[in-house]
């Protein structure tokens, strides 16, 4: 079985722009969460999605979207693209959604670099 | 909001030594998980604990839950090259805040 699958994987932008990343879970979870991973830290809760319907959001401007498809892909978009958004975007599916996913299945992530 | 300590940032220790973290809540938790991710890679789970004072094993890894539910660690007993990586605790708090990451400790081991 596949399992949490992301693109791209590696993409570079620059300041201003916007970008799109993708995530697809695993199949049978109905829950995506994205996380930014700056570099030497841990992962920062950016939003968790359940049954299509937005269920947390951390603590990220405006600037930052997300949506689930009916077959429970995800994109997360980041509009307006500054120099600090530098990251490991990474994606986790569970089958649970709410505040107790029990445990998350992370993709590889789509590593963003803004110059 | 929800804060997750986590001490050290870094150990480098000898092949066959001893290695434990230490993951500090500033809020009680209704469970904790522990991930490891190695170098270049994603977090991958370890282990939930939910109960208060709770202790569990996974061969050289054992990983405890404090009384009060806002500590837990991970000690590996004789640590090997293959435990390289930095290791996260994460913890959902009784507010039903998400899942919130320390900032990990990166394990070294000098073969």
């Amino acid at each position: 079985d596949a399992g949490v699958t992301q693109s791209p994987t590696h993409l570079i932008k620059t300041r201003g722009q916007q970008v799109t990343l993708r995530c697809s879970p695993i199949s049978g979870h109905k829950s995506v969460s994205w996380y930014q991973q700056v570099l030497g830290q841990g992962p920062q809760f950016i939003f968790q999605y359940y049954e299509k319907e937005e269920r947390g959001r951390g603590n990220f401007p405006d600037r930052f979207s997300a949506r689930q498809f009916p077959n429970y892909s995800s994109e997360l978009n980041v509009n307006a693209l500054l120099l600090g958004d530098s990251a490991l975007y990474l994606c986790a599916s569970s089958f649970r959604g709410g505040a107790d996913t029990g445990e998350l299945f992370f993709g590889e992530g789509s590593r963003l670099t803004v110059l | 909001g929800q804060q997750v300590m986590q001490i050290p940032q870094y150990q480098h220790v000898q092949e066959g030594e001893d290695f434990t973290t230490y993951c500090n809540s500033s809020t009680t938790l209704s469970n904790i998980q522990w991930y490891k991710q190695r170098p270049g890679g994603h977090p991958v789970f370890l282990i939930q604990l939910v109960k208060s004072g709770e202790v569990k094993k996974q061969k050289r890894l054992t990983f405890q839950f404090g009384e009060a539910k806002k500590n837990s660690s991970l000690h590996i007993t004789a640590t090997q090259t293959t435990d390289v990586g930095t290791y996260f605790c994460a913890g959902v708090n009784n507010a039903g805040n998400m899942l919130t990451f320390g900032g990990g400790t990166r394990l070294m081991v000098k073969p």
